[in-house]
């Protein structure tokens, strides 16, 4: 069974810039979560989807990033316009269903360097 | 008082030992309790899951979880190098759809051979 795919793997632009990660989960798995994780901290839920719908967006700074699912499947994370601050691992994580606490599982991640 | 506290460390081990990683949480209701090990520059791989007061055993690993004291730890047994890394502790929170993962900041635990 293949894991949850993210590209790209490493990101640098500089400050004011944009940029877009891409996730696709695990076949069959209905929710999908962003998380970011700076060095030294644990990952922290930026937003989590279940099928197309967003359940949770509370932490995602929505003034500059915005995500989407349109189809229920990949997702695309955006950041714009990026700040010093937004260097950090983006990981993409999946799990069957939100309704139960199912385990989720993570993508390789995105180092995002901003300059 | 945050939501789940780790010891950052490191916790240093010999190769051979039992080395145990505490963690404990805030959310009395939280039923779902998740151990994480991320080696530098990974992301965070699934190693335990416990749901149940008790311990639960795989392999070299076991998870132990007190809910009366919201506490959880890992115990893993004859530690390897291969075993340094950082381990991480997630929690549930919330219920139904807004049900989510909180996760601590780790403790790095270091196996010298």
């Amino acid at each position: 069974e293949a894991g949850v795919a993210q590209s790209p793997r490493y990101k640098i632009i500089e400050k004011r810039q944009s940029v877009a990660f891409w996730c696709n989960p695990i076949s069959g798995h209905a929710t999908l979560y962003w998380y970011q994780q700076i060095l030294g901290q644990g990952p922290k839920l930026l937003i989590q989807f279940q099928n197309n719908g967003v359940v949770d967006d509370s932490q995602l700074p929505k003034d500059r990033f915005s995500a989407e699912r349109l189809k229920g499947v990949d997702s695309t994370l955006k950041i714009q316009p990026a700040k010093l601050e937004d260097s950090a691992v983006y990981l993409c994580a999946s799990s069957l269903d939100s309704r139960e606490t199912y385990e989720q599982y993570f993508g390789p991640g995105t180092r995002l360097t901003v300059t | 008082q945050k939501e789940v506290e780790q010891n950052s460390g490191p916790l240093s081990v010999p190769e051979g030992a039992i080395a145990s990683l505490n963690c404990t949480y805030s959310d009395r209701v939280s039923q779902s309790f998740f151990w994480y090990r991320q080696y530098s520059g990974k992301s965070p791989e699934l190693i335990m899951s416990i749901y149940s007061n008790g311990d639960k055993e795989d392999g070299r690993f076991t998870a132990q979880l007190n809910k009366a004291s919201q506490y959880v730890s890992l115990l893993i047994r004859d530690s390897q190098p291969s075993d340094s890394a950082t381990y991480l502790c997630a929690v549930n929170i919330g219920q139904g759809y807004g049900n989510k993962l909180v996760f601590g900041a780790g403790t790095i635990l270091r196996v010298k051979s």
